[in-house]
């Protein structure tokens, strides 16, 4: 069963626009990570995000963690029209301790289109 | 640039073959996963190594089978090639403290 519920499953928007996605696991973690995915290709990691964190920027990226909600956002502002692509959150559980070396666990993604 | 590779890139092969997909990594990770992953559905763990002569199965069961002889290569087999395990296959490594590295995949259709 997934851990991660990436929320909207779909998303269309206009170049110069902002794109939030919102992803809610399950189970306690020792981290949260976004990813992103073009079309028929691997993953490209994005951001990781410690549990005992609440947000982190990286550029045009903006990720916020709320634990006690278990839910985190991805905020991507200023899209460009490369910015379209599949999102993935991907949870690390604590039990394996260590970082991000933790096998992590993918939610079904966001689908995100920006338009010229 | 890619510091992981994965070969083929595409594959079709007929039923009960018996197929190989490479996944070589150049950055030293000892850790390295493959995930599983039909087109714009979620990713699932099937096989992962935490070091040589260690390989764990994942949380999807799989009929492949890996081994981790070497650090940096982590090859994942199918003895006989189903069109279930049409797919596409996604390696991957990691070093304590950072996220995934993944390769392009390997898109695999039996037929």
């Amino acid at each position: 069963s997934q851990q991660g519920e990436e929320d909207p499953q779909a998303l269309s928007i206009q170049e110069g626009e902002n794109a939030t996605m919102n992803c809610s696991y399950k189970t306690s973690i020792n981290n949260l990570q976004w990813y992103r995915q073009n079309s028929g290709r691997g993953l490209v990691h994005l951001i990781l995000i410690r549990s005992n964190e609440r947000e982190k920027h990286s550029g045009r990226l903006r990720v916020t963690l709320d634990t006690s909600k278990k839910s985190s956002s991805l905020l991507i502002t200023a899209s460009r029209a490369a910015d379209t692509a599949s999102y993935f959150c991907a949870t690390a559980g604590p039990r394996s301790g260590g970082d991000a070396g933790n096998k992590l666990t993918f939610g079904g993604g966001t689908r995100v289109l920006v338009k010229p | 640039e890619a510091d992981i590779y994965q070969t083929p890139r595409y594959l079709v092969i007929g039923t009960g073959k018996k197929i190989t997909l490479e996944c070589s990594q150049t950055m030293g990770h000892d850790k390295m996963y493959w995930y599983q992953q039909d087109p714009g559905m979620e990713l699932h763990l099937i096989h992962y190594s935490y070091g040589v002569n260690s390989t764990e199965k994942g949380d999807l069961s799989s009929e492949s089978t890996v081994s981790r002889i070497r650090t940096e290569h982590f090859p994942l087999t199918l003895e006989s090639a189903r069109p279930s395990h049409t797919s596409q296959y996604l390696c991957a490594s990691s070093s304590l403290g950072y996220g995934y590295t993944f390769g392009s995949g390997t898109r695999l259709t039996v037929v």
